[in-house]
């Protein structure tokens, strides 16, 4: 079974510009997020997709971030314009069931970030 | 609001040696706790969850936790650690928000 893809592995961009994140998940998964991993720290959700819906957005910076899963499977992640704090590890998981239900979050290897 | 702590942000251990890495948690209930294990370059794996049940749960490459409610606890453990173990672990909680939320993450060194 294929894995969680993301793509690119790494982005170096300068302040104000944009930049987009590409994840594709394990075939069949219903529930699709995205997170943010600051160096030093956690994972924190960015934004959680059912199937094409939106279920959480509420940690997302609307003012500079968006995401859209179309048809449900593939999902893009956007920052426009970047700042220097943006700087992290976008992680794309994918679970079959909703999200909450405790089921198993599979992650991707990442897209590393570097915002000069 | 549910909350995960980890407090030790770095721990190092001789190969062969005993391992238990703390995670605590704050929930009006029991939530549901996860173990999740992350190399250098590569995503979060799955080492262990807990829904309900027996609250000494096995997991994956040997790893053990134990539930404690009264401690609001779920520490991880490994008997006898091997050098491959090196990576970074996180503790996550769902709780009635339905997301996950993780720690900080300890970072596992292991000294040949």
């Amino acid at each position: 079974e294929a894995g969680v893809a993301q793509s690119p592995r790494y982005k170096i961009i300068e302040k104000r510009q944009s930049v987009a994140f590409w994840c594709n998940p394990i075939s069949g998964h219903a529930t699709l997020y995205w997170y943010q991993q600051i160096l030093g720290q956690g994972p924190k959700l960015l934004i959680q997709f059912q199937n094409n819906g939106v279920v959480d957005d509420s940690q997302l910076p609307k003012d500079r971030f968006s995401a859209e899963r179309l048809k449900g499977v593939d999902s893009t992640l956007k920052i426009q314009p970047a700042k220097l704090e943006d700087s992290a590890v976008y992680l794309c998981a994918s679970s079959f069931l909703a999200g909450g239900t405790g089921d198993e979050q599979f992650f991707g290897p990442g897209t590393r970030l570097t915002v000069l | 609001a549910q909350s995960v702590t980890q407090p030790d942000i770095h721990i190092t251990v001789s190969e062969g040696a005993s391992l238990e890495l703390r995670c605590n948690y704050s929930y009006g209930a029991t939530p549901y706790l996860f173990w999740y294990v992350q190399s250098p370059g590569q995503g979060l794996q799955l080492l262990l969850k807990y829904f309900s049940g027996d609250t000494l749960v096995q997991g994956i490459k040997g790893f053990e936790a134990e539930f404690k409610r009264s401690q609001s606890s779920f520490n991880l453990r490994k008997p006898s650690v091997h050098w491959s173990d090196a990576a970074e672990y996180f503790c996550a909680v769902v709780g009635g928000t339905y997301k996950y939320i993780f720690g900080t993450g300890t970072r596992l060194k292991v000294l040949a």
